[in-house]
């Protein structure tokens, strides 16, 4: 059970800005917040992680939700490079262990 | 920094024969994952190891399936007597012990064929 939910598929035109969202309404307090995303024909990529405040890096931003109940993955300029499944994914902070997967948000890009 | 390193690619393998699949691990990463994708289907965790050490196996078939990770060398999985519905790709991953938050680098994968 991978414990959020995403919606199954968005899309987006290049250039334009992406706002992929999750819902973990039974997050507890020491769950990290991570996001990969799958190109067609590769393997999982990390994307971004973060607990409670908003985390940049050059990919991507993580904004959390003050209540931690829902999270947005935004991608600031979509490109087509960016069409993939997304993955949102609750982690026990300091755990090690398996990842679960949900379905994803498959993200398609327009020109 | 060379990557999470899976070999081979693709595999096609008949009814009945054997396959193993390799991965090495980035460099100063001790854990490694076994993860597979059946088409059009979600990635499924099978196991989990370190140098020497089976530490979760919940995710594996009980029966044709085993991976070792040898303190010298790739992790192997392998499969024995492959069937056609062991025809996915099987992702490899791994991580750096210490680290709180536990990243996980995928490698690209092997495709199995099973005719």
């Amino acid at each position: 059970d991978a414990k959020t939910t995403q919606p199954n598929s968005m899309e987006s035109n290049e250039e334009e800005p992406v706002h992929l969202p999750c819902n973990h309404s039974t997050i507890s307090g020491t769950d990290y917040i991570h996001w990969y995303r799958q190109l067609p024909s590769q393997g999982p990529e990390y994307v971004i992680h973060g607990l409670t405040s908003n985390v940049n890096n050059r990919m991507a931003s993580l904004a959390i939700a003050e209540d931690r109940k829902s999270s947005t993955l935004i991608l600031h300029r979509a490109t087509l490079r960016d069409a993939a499944v997304y993955y949102c994914i609750r982690r026990y902070g300091g755990s090690q262990g398996n990842l679960i997967f949900g379905k994803g948000t498959k993200l398609s890009v327009k020109p | 920094n060379a990557g999470v390193m899976q070999n081979p690619r693709h595999l096609v393998r008949r009814r009945g024969q054997e396959a193993r699949l390799r991965c090495s691990p980035m460099k100063g990463h001790s854990h490694v994952y076994w993860y597979r994708q059946l088409p059009e289907e979600g990635l499924k965790f099978m196991v989990y190891l370190q140098k020497e050490n089976i530490i979760d196996e919940s995710g594996m078939p009980k029966e044709r399936f085993s991976a070792e990770f040898p303190k010298e060398g790739p992790s192997i999985l392998r499969i024995q007597q492959v069937v056609r519905g062991d025809s996915a790709a099987y992702f490899c991953a791994s991580s750096r012990p210490g680290t709180r938050e536990e990243t996980q680098y995928f490698g690209p994968g092997t495709r199995l064929l099973v005719l």
